[in-house]
């Protein structure tokens, strides 16, 4: 069974400050795919960002990026030109495919003004 | 753009009672899924569908839960007899079956067990 594991329960960063969540995993798997979920107050799971294990590029999307580094079974989300509407909580995830996602406890991110 | 709908956005039940939870998945997309939030916890799988049977199924989705697609759109997820820990969100999943495809998420039901 796979783990996934957010050591941060809770981050604060200025605005337009950039801020780096963390997420280990644990899996035997060697084809996966990894996911950070954003989860505003409204309690929508919207999708930040994904990488695929079998590729060595670092996804980025705008502002996310990640940092996968995958012997070290890492995959941490940076976060740059924090903004207010990035308050929330991210969770990232582990899939295989079409399996279910398996998720981490959580890391809520606090944006000062 | 195509979305994940559930129904109803919050229900409120007596413990004991029957509850189906109702999700109407993108159009085009193979398999669903049904997580929970328990409030203040992560996001739990319960159960995948796909080809109209079930996929996968956690650890907690025992007998007291099961999950139907009664037609080309709805897909169904029954609590027989609710208890005060399923109180939670539940939220409703879609992907359309591609490797690397990313899961699209409903906006949730909230439950409430009293």
């Amino acid at each position: 069974a796979q783990t996934v594991t957010q050591s941060q329960p809770e981050m604060s960063v200025q605005e337009a400050e950039t801020v780096t969540l963390s997420c280990t995993y644990d899996t035997s798997e060697s084809d996966y795919y990894l996911f950070w979920y954003k989860q505003p107050p409204s309690r929508q799971m919207i999708l930040v960002i994904r990488q695929e294990a079998y590729k060595q590029q670092n996804a980025t999307e705008n502002r996310f990026s990640v940092n996968f580094q995958k012997a070290a079974k890492s995959f941490s989300l940076k976060i740059s030109d924090s903004q207010l509407g990035d308050a929330a909580m991210y969770f990232c995830a582990f899939g295989g495919g079409a399996d279910g996602l398996t998720f981490g406890k959580g890391t809520h991110l606090i944006i000062q003004p | 753009e195509p979305e994940v709908t559930q129904t109803p956005s919050h229900q409120v039940t007596q413990m004991g009672q029957e509850v189906i939870l109702r999700c109407v998945p993108i159009s085009n997309h193979l398999y669903f899924y049904w997580y929970r939030q328990i409030l203040g916890q992560k996001v739990e799988f319960l159960v995948s569908f796909y080809n109209n049977e079930i996929s996968e199924k956690s650890e907690i989705f025992d007998d007291q839960f099961s999950v139907e697609r009664p037609d080309g759109s709805n897909f169904t997820l029954k609590i027989r007899s609710t208890k005060l820990e399923d109180s939670a969100m539940y939220f409703c999943a879609s992907h359309r079956g591609l490797a690397g495809g990313e899961q699209f998420f409903g906006p949730g039901t909230r439950l409430t067990v009293l």
